[in-house]
């Protein structure tokens, strides 16, 4: 049962360069969200995605394009990488229904752009 | 006006002690649910334990409860009998309204270190 898997796990980028962060999830659930985490920030969302084909904006969506066009993939795009998206990248999905709704994380890509 | 609040930073706990670590919330809709997420060293976010609007019994999972004061508007996570494993950051998180965009907002988080 492999999960929600992102890659790469860490990525050196410089500034202007585009980069793709990937996210694969075998569970089928609906929902599927992209998150940054910054110290004194927590966890701020950026993107997220009903369905395939769906997806909206989160708290901090400028710079950042996604895409579904699979319900297990939801990969992230910085179109042109800027110091100020360094941060540490959590994919997440969900069932999107049932009690909890509960959020299931992959282990995080770690960007730095220099 | 922050919607998750986590006041303390940082938190120290003996072994074998109960630790409270704080959250108050703030939102306007009837229907809301709060989680606590553990973050070890190691990066990965960990599912503690869930709070419904509407639970009249605070939620409990083995050694982690949540005391849930609605009319406060606080969700504070209780540890029993830390362990040294417990060191970690800990984040409170709240989905708000009853659909199921199940969007998450995050506290700030509080480090907890479980001395000897």
């Amino acid at each position: 049962d492999a999960g929600i898997t992102q890659s790469p796990r860490y990525k050196i980028t410089e500034t202007g360069r585009q980069v793709t962060l990937m996210c694969h999830q075998t569970w089928s659930h609906s929902y599927m969200f992209w998150y940054r985490q910054d110290l004194g920030h927590g966890l701020r969302l950026i993107y997220y995605s009903a369905a395939a084909d769906i997806t909206d904006k989160g708290e901090v969506p400028d710079g950042y394009v996604v895409s579904r066009s699979k319900t297990e993939n939801f990969p992230l795009t910085l179109e042109s990488a800027t110091r100020s998206q360094t941060s540490v990248y959590f994919c997440a999905s969900s069932l999107g229904r049932g009690r909890f709704y509960e959020q299931y994380f992959g282990p995080g890509t770690r960007l730095t752009v220099t | 006006a922050q919607k998750i609040t986590q006041t303390q930073p940082g938190m120290f706990v003996q072994e074998k002690e109960a630790v409270t670590l704080d959250c108050t919330y703030d939102t306007s809709d009837q229907s809301y649910g709060l989680f606590w997420y553990k973050q070890p060293s190691s990066g990965e976010m960990i599912f503690l334990i869930y709070q419904g609007s509407y639970d009249e019994q605070n939620a409990t999972e083995g050694r982690y409860s949540l005391n849930f004061q609605k009319a406060r508007k606080s969700a504070n996570l209780v540890i029993s009998a830390s362990q040294l494993g417990d060191s970690a950051m800990y984040f409170c998180a709240m989905r708000e309204g009853p659909g199921t965009a199940s969007k998450l907002t995050f506290g700030t988080g509080t480090r907890l270190q479980v001395t000897l």
